[in-house]
């Protein structure tokens, strides 16, 4: 199994809606990633699990919330977002290997709509 | 991470290879080379990546010059369903996790006409 699956694959929130969206991998890989991207523009990098733990926020705002409940399962909370945060969120993980970084498996992606 | 440059886009026949150039002169030792494609609406996958030798799989070839300033993905036999923009990243090869990112530049736009 290489896959990484992201639900939903769409969602519609309104700006005091609170939200998750969900990401699973069962390849055993530990490093899990959080991606945004906007139309037409590259992936931006949001945040870093490593063994279940935050090792990277790229400066997120705080109405992004990341959780990591196991080394399978990767979380984005949402909450009072604004409409210019609808985005393509992505999901990544990766393992560690010697000699370099391990390949990184994407999912689909979430569409969020702000309205 | 080192800095890389590509062409924003181009063109390839159907059948023939498609070489996609990518500048990365600032590239220190310790820096692979990695190829990620990314398909209208869908996740990035990955192609192929390398350090200082060719690296060839089932998808591409990856020619690295012999300063490590530049690199080129080979597609051998382009097809319709190549069309994708290709993203070229360099990224340390340490296994340490706060140095564990993958960062996206521009890329290519890669359009495969039949």
């Amino acid at each position: 199994d290489t896959e990484v699956t992201q639900t939903p694959k769409h969602l519609v929130m309104g700006m005091t809606n609170k939200k998750s969206l969900k990401c699973e991998q069962h390849m055993g890989h530990r490093a899990m990633y959080w991606y945004k991207q906007k139309a037409k523009k590259p992936p931006e990098l949001m945040f870093v699990y490593s063994y279940e733990k935050l090792s990277i926020n790229e400066s997120v705002p705080s109405r992004f919330s990341p959780e990591c409940p196991n080394s399978s399962l990767l979380n984005l909370h949402l909450h009072a977002l604004q409409p210019e945060d609808s985005a393509l969120y992505l999901c990544a993980s990766s393992q560690y290997i010697t000699g370099g970084p391990g390949e990184a498996f994407f999912g689909q992606g979430t569409r969020l709509t702000v309205v | 991470d080192a800095k890389t440059t590509q062409p924003t886009s181009m063109d390839c026949a159907e059948g023939r290879a498609a070489n996609l150039p990518c500048n990365h002169s600032t590239i220190s030792g310790n820096e692979y080379v990695y190829w990620y494609r990314q398909i209208h609406s869908q996740g990035p996958q990955y192609i192929i990546h390398g350090l200082k030798n060719n690296e060839t799989n089932e998808m591409a070839s990856l020619i690295i010059t012999e300063d490590r300033k530049s690199s080129t993905l080979i597609l051998p036999h382009a097809t319709l369903r190549d069309t994708a923009v290709y993203y070229c990243i360099v990224r340390v090869g340490d296994s340490g996790g706060s140095n564990y990112k993958l960062t996206f530049g521009k890329g290519t736009l890669l359009t495969v006409n039949p």
